[in-house]
């Protein structure tokens, strides 16, 4: 059973540039959220997707965007990057409607480098 | 979602066992306590919730005074590699919610 998958690993993008970060859920579960966690700081909430649509979101400009598609998997966009964007990018995923904190399984993460 | 406070890091020798406390003042009647670690690059992992007195699993256990305004998490016996980030979070268990890390509890077990 695989669990939360995410892709790429790494990522090096110029300031400016955009950016695409996929993940793809824990089978058997249909609600994606996607986390900026910084070096040395917790994860930090951006949105929550479920049936397609966004649920909950955090502080995050409108450079960040998302996505959920009818698998359930994700798709994390961020625009007009900024160095300050450089960070892990975390997906979780849980069952039906809940997203919250109980047990929500998180992929390894993406680590994208703005220069 | 209720806030929470820990320990920014704790040291502790191997085979010893480790209790990390979060303080959580206003938490509220339906909100649960969770605990989740993290390794450096990986993401963070579920270890255990719950709402009063005591839970135990496999991997650890959670000790919930009766006001609820405090827990511990207690892991027993504890081995090199549970070196890692330890966060404490409270909120409801369901529904859609934007959940709330903090800087969590940098636990380094020493040999």
């Amino acid at each position: 059973d695989a669990g939360v998958t995410q892709s790429p690993t790494h990522l090096i993008k110029t300031r400016g540039q955009q950016v695409t970060l996929r993940c793809s859920p824990k089978s058997g579960h249909d609600t994606v959220s996607w986390y900026q966690q910084a070096l040395g700081q917790g994860p930090q909430f951006i949105f929550q997707y479920y049936e397609e649509e966004e649920r909950q979101r955090g502080n995050f400009p409108d450079r960040f965007s998302g996505h959920q598609f009818p698998n359930y998997s994700s798709e994390l966009n961020v625009n007009a990057l900024l160095l300050g964007d450089s960070a892990l990018y975390l997906c979780a995923s849980s069952s039906t409607g809940t997203g919250g904190l109980y047990e929500q399984y998180f992929g390894p993460g993406t680590r994208l480098t703005v220069t | 979602l209720a806030k929470t406070t820990q320990p920014i890091s704790m040291d502790s020798y191997e085979g010893q066992e480790v209790n990390i406390t979060c303080s959580h003042n206003n938490i509220a009647t339906n909100d649960y306590i969770t605990w989740y670690q993290q390794f450096p690059s990986q993401g963070p992992r579920f270890i255990i919730q719950g709402y009063k007195t005591k839970v135990t699993n496999e991997v650890a256990s959670l000790f919930i005074p009766a006001d609820r305004k405090s827990s511990t998490l207690s892991l027993p016996r504890v081995s090199l590699s549970d070196t890692a980030v330890y966060y404490c979070l409270v909120g409801v268990s369901g529904g859609y919610q934007k959940v709330t890390f903090g800087t969590g509890t940098k636990l380094q077990v020493i040999p």
